[in-house]
């Protein structure tokens, strides 16, 4: 089983700063999802990054997939309370087409 | 058009109880999902469903049971719920198995 694990767990920060979060393994992904799930809700996805070192903006979310294709990052410029949520990363094998999710960063946004 | 539907949203059962879980979609997707969260431990696949007619176990299939009804619908069967059950379970498809998943709003299950 390949495990993701993210980082930091809970990170509680002002609106207006910036945040970057962590999603790393000692396996490699043949592509990584980002999933945001907001309180009472299902996960959306939010970006799949496909290719080693690419790197994908959605406004002020910025998506990183590392050269080795083992871990990411996602930095968000000037965060904002609708950015609150739970943030999720998840690997797909190589292959069998598995997609693993990782344990989550839980962010809060204070107004 | 409404996605991935799932039933009930909230349901409360004695230790040794059965039930049934239903998930519905609309997107006419091959796979289908079942996973539960807990605090801290992310989402865990129960069981899935790569395409019609098919069913394979998760990471954590015991005390599970699942049916592929249909293309549309897929259902989690708990034949003697435990209080370990107590979590939120979400349903989810996807066009094919590791594509981008669609999520119901899940049903927050407690166990007495």
């Amino acid at each position: 089983t390949q495990l993701l694990e993210q980082s930091p767990q809970f990170l509680s920060i002002q609106e207006g700063e910036n945040l970057t979060v962590y999603c790393n393994s000692s396996s490699v992904f043949s592509s990584l999802q980002w999933y945001r799930q907001e309180p009472g809700e299902g996960p959306v996805l939010l970006v799949t990054v496909v290719t080693g070192g690419e790197v994908k903006k959605l406004k002020r979310l910025t998506f990183q997939f590392g050269d080795a294709r083992k871990d990411s990052s996602l930095h968000i410029t000037a965060a904002q309370p609708g950015d609150t949520g739970l943030y999720l990363c998840a690997g797909k094998d190589f292959g069998n087409e598995k997609l693993t999710f990782g344990t989550g960063t839980r962010l809060t946004i204070i107004p | 058009n409404a996605g991935v539907t799932q039933t009930p949203k909230f349901q409360v059962l004695k230790t040794g109880q059965s039930m049934t879980l239903q998930c519905a979609q609309d997107m006419n997707h091959n796979s289908m999902y079942w996973y539960r969260q807990d605090p801290g431990m992310g989402l865990r696949l129960i069981y899935y469903s790569a395409s019609e007619g098919t069913t394979d176990k998760g990471e954590v299939p015991n005390g599970y049971n699942v049916s592929r009804l249909n293309k549309r619908e897929f259902s989690l069967r708990l034949e003697s719920a435990a209080p370990s059950q107590t979590s939120v379970y979400f349903c989810a498809s996807s066009v094919w198995r590791g594509y981008e998943q669609y999520f119901g709003p899940g049903t927050r299950l407690t166990v007495t």
